[in-house]
């Protein structure tokens, strides 16, 4: 799978968008963009995903270059309950392994008061 | 609806026991994983199963894991004669039908070897 490149850390205060960017030059025709969150000590949870169009959901909104080399998420109206890792990951949908999720060290959000 | 949960949330364990751990996936998710996270690290894929047939077992550390699913539901994680550097955080997913679609994690279960 791609690699992907994040900021190790961003703050954003609290009501404002929450712009998180996310660098995968190397991606292929045949992988997708997902993004989780992480919040301390809890499991993983699911945000969006996309392939090349831009993206919305209930909880956020992915934009995908149309290179599709970078892609940056949107929390729209930051909360504190936001406050956690972000990881964006590049993700085959189907082959040997394409299952085997592959999380890197991600961006630490900050949603400040 | 409900998530995918796990239990116990917390185990702490004696060098050289048995643990159990259990994933219920989202109802009506055929496709389940486990992963293991330890702190510094990143996700470690252990096993997949799809209905109760594991087609991966490729990322079982060693013999001492072992895994079964039964009823195209519930799965259990079993480590056997636990050591310290099995420490960590065990996640389960699930998805729905088939490996390309979105996986859902559970809280996770974190275990303490001492």
């Amino acid at each position: 799978d791609a690699k992907t490149t994040q900021p190790t850390s961003m703050d954003c205060a609290e009501g404002r968008a929450a712009n998180l960017p996310c660098n995968h030059s190397t991606i292929s025709g045949n992988e997708y963009v997902y993004w989780y969150r992480q919040i301390h000590s809890q499991g993983p949870q699911y945000i969006i995903h996309g392939l090349k169009n831009n993206e919305t959901n209930e909880m956020a909104s992915l934009i995908i270059t149309e290179d599709r080399k970078s892609s940056t998420l949107i929390l729209p109206h930051a909360t504190l309950r936001d406050t956690a890792v972000y990881y964006c990951i590049v993700r085959r949908i189907s082959g040997a392994g394409s299952y085997q999720l592959t999380f890197g060290k991600g961006t630490k959000l900050s949603v400040i008061p | 609806g409900a998530g995918v949960s796990q239990s116990p949330s917390n185990k702490v364990t004696e060098k050289g026991k048995d643990v159990e751990l259990r994933c219920d996936p989202i109802s009506g998710h055929t496709a389940l994983y486990w992963y293991r996270q330890s702190l510094g690290q990143g996700l470690e894929f252990l096993i997949y199963f799809q209905g109760n047939s594991a087609p991966d077992k490729s990322g079982l550390p060693s013999d001492r894991f072992s895994a079964e699913r039964t009823g195209g539901s519930v799965s259990t994680l079993t480590i056997q004669r636990t050591q310290q550097e099995d420490s960590a955080v065990y996640l389960c997913a699930s998805s729905l039908e088939t490996i390309q679609e979105t996986q859902y994690f559970g809280p996770g279960t974190r275990l303490l070897v001492l």
